[in-house]
Parts: structure tokens; sequence; C-alpha cells
């Protein structure tokens, strides 16, 4: 069974700076979607970035990026230039895209809370 | 994207009585919906994968006959807690893939904005 594992319970930084929020994951796939999700105050579930596993090249989205290093199976999330509205848990999440097996489930980490301060 | 809905967004309920929660996909149809629940500060935990016109699949360690799930069409699926007690009091949210006729990727999960039960 796949695990994710974020080991930072809490952060915190100040408004501008650039903050990297943690994430490994142990599977025995192959193929595979990494995911960092989003959850501000109201809960409403909110997709960051998504990587697949097959490409090398790192995903970025405007101010996030992440770090795919899949030997290591680590998908660290870096948020730069970061902004009040970023305050919120971030949970990463991994995803087996085999149809066949069924559906699709997203299996979380336990999260990070991440408190942007003015 | 694809939108899914969750109703009510909150209800309080007596120990003892049924809640049921709706799920929709108000724009892509959705054979399969996933249904989490998250308690405070903590993480969402698959409780089961609804299948439209067959049985849900629960996880382990969630009781059935206690979680009810009918997927009753392709935009509906509801999640019935049947006799409620406080220790079901949470945050309930389901999600649904994208790419079922909806235009977008199947490696997409999107999420309604959650139901909040509390059981008095």
């Amino acid at each position: 069974a796949q695990t994710v594992t974020q080991s930072q319970p809490e952060m915190s930084v100040q408004e501008a700076e650039t903050v990297t929020l943690s994430c490994t994951y142990d599977t025995s796939e192959n193929n595979y979607y990494l995911f960092w999700y989003k959850q501000p105050p109201s809960r409403q579930m909110i997709l960051v970035i998504r990587q697949e596993a097959y490409k090398q090249q790192n995903a970025t989205e405007n101010r996030f990026s992440v770090n795919f290093q899949k030997a290591a199976k680590s998908f660290s999330l870096k948020i730069s230039d970061s902004q009040l509205g970023d305050t919120a848990m971030y949970f990463c999440a991994f995803m087996n895209p085999d149809i066949i097996q069924g559906a699709q489930k997203l299996v979380f980490g336990q999260g990070t809370r991440l408190t942007i301060n003015p | 994207g694809a939108v899914v809905s969750q109703h009510p967004s909150w209800v309080i309920c007596k120990s003892g009585t049924s809640v049921k929660i709706e799920c929709r996909s108000l724009d892509f149809q959705a054979t399969t919906m996933f249904w989490y629940r998250q308690f405070p500060k903590q993480s969402l935990m698959l409780m089961a994968t609804s299948n439209e016109g067959s049985k849900a699949t629960y996880e382990q360690g969630v009781e059935k006959d206690k979680f009810l799930i009918n997927h009753a069409s392709l935009t509906l699926s509801t999640l019935t807690v049947t006799s409620a007690h406080p220790e079901d009091s949470s945050f309930y949210i389901c999600s649904a893939p994208g790419g079922q006729g909806g235009g977008s990727s199947y490696n997409e999960q999107f999420f309604g904005p959650g139901t909040r039960l509390t059981v008095l």
C-alpha cells in the first residue's frame, strides 16, 4: 500500500519569503501521479500543482513549483514570493492511475499548516 | 473546471437519528465518487468509493451499515450516517474524478465544499 508522509506539521514565514514544504512517499508502482492540495480556512480543497511520475521535468504553476525526486521518492513544494492568501493547510497526495484496478484513490499525507505572516 | 456540490453544508442532529449528505457533479457525469472524513486539524481519510450501478467499496475499518452509500445516478451520490452518535461528528467531503465526460483529465479530482456534521 502506498503511504505519504509530511514531516512538517506547521510552518510559518514572512510575506514575500520563499517556503518549501516536504513530502515523501512510498510505492512500488512506476507510473503514478503526485499532487499538492491547498485547504484554506473555508476547507474547500484546491489543487495547487500536479506531477506525473513519468515526466522528469518538475511541474510549475506561477509561484508554485515542485522538486520531484523519483528515486528518492520525494516531492517537495516551493512557494515563492509568499502571500497572505497562501495561508492554509497543504496536503501532499499520491494517486495510482490504473483505471482497471478501479477508481483512482488519493492517498493523502498528514498535512502541513502554513502561515504567512504580514 | 468541473464543479462538485454538497448538501447540506452543515447539519446538527440529535444522537440516534440518521443524516443524509448529497454529493452532486454539476457539469459532468461521475460513475465514481469518493467519500472522505476529516477530523479537526487532521488529514482526509478515505471512507468509501461510490460506484454508480453497483455497491460501494468501503475502506478497512469503515462500517458499511453505519455509513450507507447510494450512487443513485451519474451525477448524485449520497452518504447516510445511520443512528448518528457524537463520535460521528466530523467534516465529510466528497470528490469525483474528472474526465468522465466533463472534458478534464481523469487523473484530476474535484472536491465538494464539504459538510460539517455535529451530533448532539
